[in-house]
């Protein structure tokens, strides 16, 4: 079964470090996102591509986050410089958008602590 | 931003007993997501409902898409062990971003 890939599942990092999460997306799907998931809460969409090219990234803080998906297919969101307050789980998901079906897959997430 | 209520927030029941959980908005979504997540995971859809009114089930798993289009509900029906976790919905709008609820987390007690 097609499953969406992250790595690394967990990361501990101190304050100030850089610190980089992979996404490979089901194979064939163009739309990638990703989301932080603050402990208690629901998810919340940092970024959304659509192949390429960013469709959303409102909720990104560009100061420190940064997200590419050069080649359309897998994905890397960066921190530089990690903040206590960036612990939480990082989720990437993919879906194949075709008309008003948008089923959105999820990884299993890369757990940060930041110390 | 938009904000989804969701409830109840938790729910400790027994094995074999029905669960009901429903999430409310203030604004209007094209589809409507379930999803579960256990500890450590990533979430799993489970039904996505893309019609006003529409009533979907997935084996023991039962929800509906309000005709308001601002709610939805999710029914387990002879709840298992294995239901444990927590549950979200999530309304996606035209651009297909999605607003979850806070969650349900549920325990089944054997």
């Amino acid at each position: 079964e097609a499953e969406v890939a992250q790595s690394p599942r967990y990361k501990i990092t101190e304050k100030s470090q850089a610190v980089a999460f992979w996404c490979d997306p089901i194979s064939g799907h163009a739309t990638l996102y990703w989301y932080r998931q603050i402990l208690g809460q629901g998810p919340e969409l940092l970024v959304q591509f659509q192949d390429e090219s960013v469709v959303d990234d409102s909720q990104l803080p560009k100061d420190r986050f940064s997200a590419e998906r050069l080649k359309g297919v897998d994905s890397t969101l960066k921190i530089q410089p990690a903040e206590l307050g960036d612990s939480a789980m990082y989720l990437c998901a993919s879906s194949f958008d075709f008309g008003n079906y948008n089923e959105q897959f999820f990884g299993p997430g890369t757990r940060l602590t930041v110390l | 931003g938009q904000q989804l209520n969701q409830s109840p927030q938790s729910m400790f029941i027994q094995e074999g007993e029905d669960v009901s959980m429903n999430c409310t908005s203030s604004s209007i979504f094209n589809t409507w997501l379930w999803y579960k997540q256990d500890p450590g995971e990533g979430p799993v859809l489970l039904i996505a409902l893309y019609k006003a009114g529409e009533l979907t089930s997935n084996g023991r798993l039962t929800a509906q898409f309000g005709i308001t289009r601002k709610d939805s509900f999710l029914n387990i029906s002879a709840s298992i062990p294995s239901d444990v976790g927590i549950y979200f919905c999530a309304g996606q709008q035209s651009n297909y971003k999605l607003t979850f609820g806070k969650g349900t987390l549920l325990t089944v007690n054997p």
